[in-house]
């Protein structure tokens, strides 16, 4: 009963250079979610994917954000052309939602640091 | 749209004394609420939840919540506290109907000192 997982656990990249993080949900769950936390502050949403349904990606902050989810595995989220804004914990979540409702189980995220 | 806001960033208490953190929402629409908690370099996990029924929920580690929908709040509480408790408290809410989006407020810091 493996949790979700995220790599690397770490990231340190230069300012302009594209960055790409990986999360691995817990398995059978249909529903996943990208948040930003920076140091300090609470949850930022980014996206969320659910089954087939078109994501939503209301919560990108700019074009240089994208986020891919192969079915209901893997999701990728790419940050191109970082900027030391983009400092912050990357945390992902998937649930399965059911009646109505879910529980969001976390992963341990990504600290990225844009130098 | 939903919104949802944390009227503490942090909160300094004695071992013992009783706490509350404050949570207050904004919906058009009926509403689930949560609190989750994250303890220091842990991930997030989940305290409690209102989705029905009752407006006073229970969760782990002797913590409660009251649902009160006049006020559009959702308060947290324990009425005695311990060191171990110092985290940070997030309070969530998502749509009763319809999407799964959860929006979370910008946490309060619990610091139970000795």
């Amino acid at each position: 009963g493996a949790g979700v997982s995220q790599s690397p656990s770490n990231k340190v990249t230069e300012k302009g250079k594209d960055v790409e993080l990986r999360c691995d949900p817990i398995s059978g769950h249909t529903a996943l979610y990208w948040y930003r936390q920076r140091l300090g502050q609470g949850l930022e949403f980014l996206i969320y994917f659910q089954g087939n349904s078109a994501p939503d990606k209301s919560g990108l902050p700019s074009d240089r954000f994208s986020a891919e989810r192969t079915g209901e595995s893997v999701s990728t989220l790419t940050i191109q052309r970082t900027q030391q804004e983009d400092s912050a914990v990357y945390l992902c979540a998937s649930s399965s939602p059911k009646g109505g409702w879910d529980e969001q189980f976390f992963g341990p995220g990504t600290r990225l640091t844009v130098l | 749209a939903q919104s949802v806001t944390q009227l503490d960033s942090q909160v300094p208490v004695f071992e013992e004394a009783p706490v509350e953190l404050r949570c207050n929402y904004s919906s058009s629409v009926s509403v689930y609420l949560f609190w989750y908690v994250q303890y220091p370099n842990q991930g997030l996990q989940l305290l409690l939840k209102y989705l029905s029924g009752s407006t006073l929920v229970k969760g782990i580690n002797g913590f409660e919540a009251e649902f009160n929908k006049s006020q559009t709040s959702f308060h947290l509480r324990k009425p005695s506290v311990h060191i171990s408790d110092t985290a940070e408290y997030f309070c969530a809410v998502s749509e009763a109907l319809g999407g799964f989006k959860t929006i979370f407020g910008a946490g309060t810091r619990l610091f139970v000192k000795a």
